[in-house]
C-alpha cells in the first residue's frame, strides 16, 4: 500500500519567514495530494490541495509543488504569521482508494 | 453547503462501559464516511470508513465497531471501553469527484477519556 512521510516533525520560525514542509510518497499511482491544517482541540481543515496533472498550485501566501518523478510534494507558507501555527498534515491517495496521510509537522510561528 | 457535526464534543467514561459517538452529514447525498482516531501528539488512524448505508470497512482490528443506518449518519460503538481507546476521534466525509480524486472534509471532533 502507499506510504506516505513527513519531514520535518517540528518547524520552528520567526513571524515574517517562510516554512517548508516535504512529503514523500512510495505509490507511484497516487494522483491527488491534500495538505490539512489542524489547530489545538479541533478537526483537519483543507488548506490546499493538487492533482497529478499540475505541478504547482498557489493560494495566496499558501503554495504546494509536486514532482511526480521524484515522488516527493512540498507546502509553501511565505510571511508567516502566528495564525498559522498548527498541526500540518500532507496526504496522497489515488482513485477509490482512502487518504494516506503523513504524522504530521508542528508549525511554530514565533512574533 | 456541507455541514459535518460530531456530538458529544468532549466524552469521560469509565473502562468496561459501552460508547457510542455519532456522527451526521448535511447537504450532500450518499457521501463516504470515516472514522479516525489520533492519540495525543500522532498521527490519523483511520478505524472505518463507509461507501453506502450498511457498508463498513474496518482498518485496524479491535473492541470499536462502526454502523451506517441512515446515508448522512455514521455511529462509531464500543461495548466494552478500554484504556487504549482514549483519543481524539474524528469524522470525516467525502465524495469521489469526476476526475476520480476523493477530498475528505474532516469534523470538529470528539476528545474521549477513559478512565
Amino acid at each position: 500500500g502507499e506510504n506516505v512521510e513527513q519531514h520535518p516533525s517540528t518547524l520552528s520560525v520567526q513571524e515574517g519567514d517562510s516554512a517548508v514542509i516535504k512529503c514523500t510518497y512510495s505509490d507511484s499511482a497516487s494522483n491527488y495530494f491534500p495538505w490539512y491544517k489542524q489547530e489545538l482541540g479541533k478537526g483537519p481543515q483543507l488548506i490546499i490541495d493538487i492533482r497529478s496533472n499540475v505541478g504547482e498550485k498557489k493560494d495566496q501566501r499558501i503554495a504546494v509543488t509536486l514532482n511526480k518523478t521524484a515522488k516527493h510534494f512540498s507546502l509553501h507558507i511565505t510571511e508567516t504569521q502566528p495564525e498559522d501555527s498548527a498541526v500540518y498534515f500532507c496526504a496522497a491517495s489515488w482513485g477509490y482508494s482512502t487518504l494516506t496521510f503523513g504524522k504530521g509537522t508542528m508549525l511554530l510561528v514565533s512574533p | 453547503s456541507q455541514t459535518i457535526h460530531q456530538w458529544p464534543a468532549t466524552l469521560v467514561q469509565p473502562v468496561g462501559s459501552p460508547l457510542s459517538l455519532e456522527c451526521t452529514v448535511e447537504g450532500t447525498s450518499n457521501p463516504n464516511l470515516y472514522w479516525y482516531r489520533q492519540a495525543a501528539g500522532r498521527g490519523l488512524q483511520l478505524l472505518f470508513y463507509s461507501v453506502g448505508i450498511g457498508q463498513i470497512s474496518s482498518e485496524v482490528p479491535q473492541n470499536l465497531s462502526a454502523s451506517r443506518p441512515q446515508d448522512r449518519q455514521f455511529i462509531l460503538s464500543s461495548k466494552k471501553l478500554l484504556l487504549s481507546d482514549s483519543g481524539f476521534y474524528l469524522c470525516a466525509w467525502s465524495v469521489l469527484s469526476s476526475d476520480l480524486t476523493d477530498t475528505q472534509y474532516f469534523g470538529p471532533g470528539t476528545r474521549l477519556t477513559v478512565l
